[in-house]
């Protein structure tokens, strides 16, 4: 099955600086991978997916890199503020049997300092 | 909010036990995925259903069943608990079965004693 390694599991930054979070994943044939911010006590929430057949995805401070050759997508937040502070877990979908379940990397810590 | 409702917030039971959790997908989504979260374990995917199918099943316990009901509205049957299954439990929808997105309802807090 797919194995998703996530790197670093807590992060500091200063306020305004850019922060970046690397997955790694091991099934070439995952092809939809999501990345989720949670708060303490509350639900993932999806804040940018990619797909394979797309290097790249911006949405406004938030960038997602794919690179299917390496298996390795990285999450980019730039301009961070401290209501960025939270868990951020990859994930990568393994499409067996018509499936899009998810498979999670363990999550990273992220501490923005004012 | 993702529009994803899950009963009851929160749940404390004593070992041996049985519960249920029940969500409600978000309207129009057929699809119902259930995750477990714990702090040693991460988010694990447990089991999927689709317009009342199961359709996939992930690492889910043989004491743990689930189904889902015409409405489309989900229930995870969790049995002989054991301390080890406190932990948050978190029902997610899309679409359809091979949709990508995924949204997440507010989870179930369950604390076996």
């Amino acid at each position: 099955g797919e194995n998703v390694e996530q790197h670093p599991s807590t992060l500091s930054v200063q306020e305004g600086d850019s922060a970046v979070i690397k997955c790694t994943y091991s099934d070439s044939a995952s092809n939809y991978f999501p990345w989720y911010k949670q708060e303490l006590g509350k639900r993932p929430q999806l804040i940018i997916d990619i797909r394979s057949n797309v290097g790249e995805k911006k949405d406004q401070r938030i960038a997602v890199t794919l690179n299917k050759t390496a298996k390795h997508f990285s999450l980019h937040i730039t301009e961070t503020q401290p209501e960025d502070s939270a868990v951020y877990f990859c994930a990568a979908s393994d499409p067996g049997a018509g499936s899009y379940q998810l498979t999670f990397g363990k999550g990273t810590k992220l501490s923005v300092i004012p | 909010d993702s529009g994803v409702t899950q009963t009851p917030k929160h749940l404390i039971t004593a070992t041996g036990q049985r519960v249920t959790l029940r969500c409600s997908p978000r309207s129009g989504d057929l699809s119902v995925y259930w995750y477990q979260q714990s702090l040693d374990q991460g988010l694990q995917f447990l089991i999927q259903y689709y317009n009342g199918e199961e359709r996939a099943k992930g690492n889910i316990l043989e004491r743990f069943s689930a189904q889902q009901f015409p409405d489309l509205h989900s229930e995870l049957n969790l049995s002989s608990l054991e301390l080890g299954d406190s932990a948050l439990y978190f029902c997610a929808s899309s679409p359809s079965g091979v949709a990508y997105e995924q949204y997440f309802g507010p989870g179930t807090r369950l604390t076996v004693t």
